[in-house]
């Protein structure tokens, strides 16, 4: 079963604040993801990448940046974070068989 | 409009009965994935399907292409099938994601 660790798994932050939400996955898949869960809209998919270095926009993509710093590490940062972006972020890593694999999950709070 | 749109939206069930989830496609969708959301919040692989069917345990989705639609069948459903399902769709025009539905929130009653 592939891993893929989120940290943090909970955070509160105030408005206009600097948070980054972290994602490892230790099975050298070259796919990851990251997407946002609200009531109402499902998951919605914020970046996307298929290596390190490597960066493709999604669906939400605004107020949001992403960086892929080695095959197993691909991060998600809020340089300015508004109450908009209070939503449950999820990561996920996709398998030579394109099975997708997620995280725990990271809540983010912003005040 | 949504691309997946997932019917019913919620249900609620007795143990031991069946059900059908669906999810309609607005998209060339050419695979789909099916997801359980548990109670806890975890997210759970449950079939990655090419057109066609596949079938574990108690559980058997089918993905018509043509058509435009999926199903997942749960049989003889038990509590721990309780959670929100969610279908995703990958298609011709942004290969390498997926676009999920809102999800089917089922609860299984005693």
């Amino acid at each position: 079963e592939a891993a893929v660790t989120q940290s943090p798994r909970n955070k509160v932050t105030v408005t206009g604040g600097n948070v980054t939400l972290s994602c490892r996955q230790t099975n050298s898949h070259n796919y990851m993801y990251w997407y946002r869960q609200d009531t109402g809209h499902g998951l919605r998919l914020i970046h996307y990448s298929y290596g390190a270095g490597n960066l493709q926009i999604g669906d939400v993509p605004d107020g949001y940046k992403a960086t892929r710093t080695t095959q197993e590490d691909f991060f998600l940062l809020l340089e300015l974070a508004s109450p908009s972006q209070t939503s449950l972020y999820f990561c996920a890593s996709r398998d030579i068989g394109n099975t997708l694999y997620f995280g725990e999950g990271s809540r983010l709070i912003v005040v | 409009g949504d691309k997946v749109k997932q019917s019913p939206s919620a249900l609620s069930l007795q143990e031991g009965t069946n059900s059908a989830l669906r999810c309609n496609f607005s998209i060339a969708a050419t695979t789909v994935q099916w997801f359980l959301q548990n109670p806890r919040g975890s997210l759970i692989n449950l079939f990655y399907l090419v057109p066609g069917t596949k079938e574990n345990g108690r559980l058997k989705s089918a993905f018509d292409s043509k058509e435009s639609y999926s199903t997942l069948h749960i049989r003889d459903a038990q509590l721990e099938d309780s959670g929100t399902y969610f279908c995703a769709a990958e298609n011709t025009e942004g290969a390498d994601r997926l676009t999920f539905g809102k999800g089917t929130q089922l609860i299984i009653q005693p």
